[in-house]
């Protein structure tokens, strides 16, 4: 079965840039989609398809994919960024989820 | 507005059944596969089972494959998972999803928590 390998932490100063990323087989053959939840909250999605963003989702928020990692890029990092972050992608007809990576804004 | 709203969940034995819901509004229901997707106690998501829109195929997890059924009624903007022989693993919050075939999951309800002990 297909797997997806996130770290289990990332840790970004105010205002910087944090970069998550998702391991996985040829991945960037796949479309991957990246979720944030905050606690308590249903996840929501930041970035569909590789690189585009849903309305509402600041710039701040890009996405790329390529060989066998892909990556979530947050610039100028906010307090309000503090989150967990799941990337996901179509294996078949089966769906999976990265284990998730919890983002520090120091 | 576009929603979703699970129901059904509660403590139950193991080995015990449950069945939960999920009221889909603010959009072409039909027009959206739909999923469950779980989330036990300070864990990640886990995708259990997958619909398509006219409700024709149905995929699970290895892990519930056998003992979990997803079902919809498209009259009723609904979907629903009868969950059998429940284990103290399945303990999770259980929220419903819909999405494009191979596309990204938007929207997800709020979820409907699951806790099977004895």
């Amino acid at each position: 079965s297909y797997e997806l390998t996130q770290p289990l932490s990332v840790s970004v100063a105010l205002g910087q840039t944090a970069r998550i990323t998702c391991g996985g087989n040829n991945i960037g053959s796949k479309n991957v989609h990246w979720y944030q939840q905050k606690p308590g909250q249903a996840p929501v999605l930041v970035i569909y398809r590789d690189s585009n963003r849903p309305s509402g989702i600041p710039e701040r928020f890009s996405g790329s994919n390529s060989g066998n990692t892909a990556t979530l890029t947050i610039s100028r990092a906010q307090a309000g960024d503090e989150a967990d972050y799941y990337c996901q992608v179509w294996d078949s007809t089966f769906v999976v989820f990265g284990g998730g990576t919890k983002l520090t804004v120091l | 507005e576009v929603q979703l709203v699970e129901s059904g969940g509660g403590v139950v034995q193991p080995g015990g059944s449950l069945r939960l819901s999920c009221a889909a509004s603010g959009f072409t229901f039909d027009d959206y596969a739909m999923h469950w997707v779980r989330q036990a106690p300070g864990k990640g998501l886990e995708w259990v089972s997958l619909i398509s829109g006219d409700g024709g195929s149905t995929y699970y997890a290895d892990s519930v494959k056998g003992r979990f059924t997803i079902s919809r009624d498209n009259s009723k903007n609904s979907l629903y998972l009868q969950m059998n022989s429940l284990r103290t693993e399945d303990t999770a919050l259980y929220y419903c999803a819909g999405s494009g075939w191979y596309e990204w999951f938007d929207p997800w309800g709020q979820g409907t928590l699951v806790t099977v002990s004895s």
